[in-house]
């Protein structure tokens, strides 16, 4: 089962307005990664955040964390419709003696029309 | 330039015809792993590697094989393939195993089995 679940499905937005979506997953984590895949292309990393964060930026992405809520959410400021893409979450398990492995959900799709 | 690439990047083949799927870093990673992506199912883990000649099942392994006899290659082989392992494949790549280290994706592999 997956450890991340990406919240909306699928998200549509105009350009200049900002985008959320949310991950959320069952055990406690180590750490916890946002990648985004264009159509069919293959991930690429955007922003990791540890357990011990409550919030990172990069440019015009904003990461949350709640390890109480067991939750994190991706903001990106401003969008693009070079934003298009789908974004993923991807978390360990503490514990779990599978060497740390990173699980992804099945990521949240977002347009961004002009 | 950092990479992981990996070939063929599309492949239509019969069902039984053994095929292999290359894959390449070139950042002296520890870690190399093989992902299918189907709609709906997001990314599950094939089989992943810790080091040259360490290799390990993923989530889904049933019908696939791997190797690492060199640090930079990690071959995906599929003996008998079949209708269902239609997919779209990616490799990847970290310095280490786990979630404090981001993965490297490859530009991914279209495989059709008919």
């Amino acid at each position: 089962s997956q450890q991340g679940e990406e919240d909306p499905q699928a998200l549509s937005i105009q350009e200049g307005e900002n985008a959320t979506m949310n991950c959320s997953y069952k055990t406690s984590i180590n750490n916890l990664q946002w990648y985004r895949q264009n159509s069919g292309r293959g991930l690429v990393h955007l922003i990791l955040i540890r357990s011990n964060e409550r919030e990172k930026h990069s440019g015009r992405l904003r990461v949350t964390l709640d390890t109480s809520k067991k939750s994190s959410s991706l903001l990106i400021t401003a969008s693009r419709a070079a934003d298009t893409a789908s974004y993923f979450c991807a978390t360990d398990a503490v514990n779990t003696g599978t060497a740390s492995k990173l699980t992804f959900g099945t990521g949240t799709r977002l347009q961004v029309t002009l | 330039e950092a990479q992981v690439t990996q070939n063929p990047r599309y492949l239509i083949t019969v069902t039984g015809k053994k095929l292999t799927v290359t894959c390449s870093q070139n950042m002296n990673h520890e870690y190399m792993s093989w992902y299918r992506q189907d709609p709906g199912l997001g990314l599950r883990q094939i089989y992943y590697s810790m080091n040259v000649e360490v290799t390990d099942k993923g989530d889904v392994p049933e019908g696939y094989k791997v190797s690492r006899k060199e640090k930079r290659n990690f071959p995906l082989i599929l003996e008998s393939p079949s209708p269902n392992q239609t997919s779209l494949y990616f490799c990847a790549s970290s310095l280490y195993p786990g979630s404090s280290y981001e993965q490297y994706f490859g530009p991914g592999t279209r495989l059709t089995v008919t």
